[in-house]
């Protein structure tokens, strides 16, 4: 099936550091999502991404979809101690439901 | 507006119970899905719903049923709990402009079978 390869698995970073991660697959999908997800609860959206290429911005977080429709990445600027968390990419081809990545666990270092 | 609500939120079973994990929306979206979670294995899903009386299979169906008795509802069932099905079960509904996308998810359901 369709798989999303994440990475890093995990970051460790000093406040105020940014962050980068990304996702690439070899299947091609119509819709590019970036989730986190805080302890004890369920993934939440942070961008949504429409359109190969789009960059979008939502405060500190960035993220773009790959030109080739096959990756995706997100930025963090300058991180703070609420960063921490695991984030997801997501993909879809439109006809089937949201894949995940495997995730990748943000620390940050006070 | 609780948008998608798990029950339990807990629950601890014995190898061959049998449960049902409950899901209800009031978000009146079509489609709704039943993830679970694993360490370091992402959101893998068990089975979807695209309407009301509709489930297809998702990546990891066995040991799995569901139902979608109407719009708001869909649960997943255990029939005989085994080890390898403790995890965290996530309802999630698909809220995005395009379907299948942008899933928005319950609280979870954590189970442990011992």
């Amino acid at each position: 099936g369709q798989q999303l390869n994440q990475s890093p698995q995990s970051m460790f970073i000093q406040e105020g550091e940014d962050v980068s991660m990304n996702c690439t697959s070899s299947s091609i999908f119509n819709t590019w999502l970036w989730y986190k997800q805080d302890p004890g609860e369920g993934p939440v959206l942070l961008i949504a991404l429409y359109k190969a290429g789009e960059l979008t911005s939502n405060g500190r977080l960035t993220a773009q979809f790959g030109i080739t429709r096959k990756d995706s990445f997100l930025n963090i600027s300058a991180s703070i101690p609420s960063d921490v968390g695991i984030y997801f990419c997501a993909a879809s081809s439109g006809n089937t439901p949201l894949v995940f990545g495997k995730g990748t666990r943000l620390s940050v270092i006070a | 507006n609780a948008g998608v609500t798990q029950t339990p939120k807990f629950q601890v079973l014995k190898t061959g119970q049998s449960m049902t994990l409950q899901c209800a929306q009031d978000m009146n979206h079509n489609s709704m899905y039943w993830y679970r979670q694993d360490p370091g294995m992402g959101l893998r899903l068990i089975y979807y719903s695209a309407s009301e009386g509709t489930t297809d299979k998702g990546e990891v169906p066995n040991g799995y049923n569901v139902s979608r008795l109407n719009k708001r509802e869909f649960s997943l069932r255990l029939e005989s709990a085994a080890p390898s099905q403790t995890s965290v079960y996530f309802c999630a509904i698909a809220t995005g402009k395009v379907v299948n996308t942008e899933a928005f998810f319950g609280q979870g359901t954590r189970l442990t079978v011992v």
